[in-house]
């Protein structure tokens, strides 16, 4: 089967744009997660979806972060405006069941560079 | 709160050296464990996890890991590394199930 997909690879943009990250989950995952890395410092989580439900934006840094995952497929992570501290890895993340024996499959992540 | 933290920040070895890494967790109650790996250019993938019994566990790629609840530990091992096995390794906690809490993550470089 397919694996958590991505896109862009990678992003440069200037502070005060918008950037929107999309990820694409394995098919049949109802569980969509996002989670960031900013340079030297842990990967930590963002938010959790279940179809097209927000469960859990206890990691969502700010108001300037805004997750969608239309019709329960795939989601969007869109940063308006960006600000430099924005800049990091962002992972996106899914599986089928959210109970803690099930594994996360993770996507190769977008590279954000905000200047 | 939960915390994860690993101890090396970058570890270099050369060919068949043994290689050990230690994390330490904090948390009170029932604790599950994993171990992610993330080669070059390549996605996080599950290297291995414990849940419940035998507190050794076995991954992939020869890598197994021992959980010691008496000292907060699930510290990774590999006997006899390879040029391959450079990579990021990170341990990590599922918080209420899901939330995944990630150590710092250790690079490893095994020169050939």
């Amino acid at each position: 089967e397919a694996g958590v997909t991505q896109f862009p690879s990678h992003s440069v943009i200037e502070k005060g744009q918008t950037v929107t990250l999309r990820c694409d989950p394995i098919s049949g995952h109802d569980n969509l997660y996002w989670y960031r890395r900013v340079m030297g410092k842990e990967i930590k989580f963002l938010l959790h979806f279940v179809k097209e439900s927000k469960q859990d934006e206890s990691g969502m840094p700010n108001n300037r972060f805004l997750a969608e995952r239309t019709g329960g497929t795939y989601s969007t992570l869109k940063v308006q405006p960006a600000e430099l501290e924005d800049s990091g890895v962002y992972f996106c993340a899914s599986n089928r069941g959210s109970g803690k024996r099930y594994e996360q499959y993770f996507g190769p992540g977008t590279r954000l560079t905000v200047t | 709160a939960q915390s994860v933290s690993q101890h090396n920040h970058h570890v270099i070895l050369s060919e068949a050296a043994s290689l050990e890494l230690g994390c330490n967790y904090s948390y009170g109650g029932t604790v599950n464990l994993f171990w992610y790996v993330q080669y070059p250019g390549q996605h996080l993938q599950l290297l291995l996890k414990y849940f419940s019994g035998d507190p050794l566990v076995k991954g992939i790629k020869g890598f197994e890991a021992e959980f010691i609840k008496s000292k907060f530990s699930f510290n990774l091992r590999k006997p006899s590394v390879q040029w391959s096995d450079t990579a990021e390794y990170f341990c990590a906690v599922p918080r209420h199930d899901y939330k995944l809490s990630f150590g710092a993550g250790t690079t490893v470089t095994v020169r050939a």
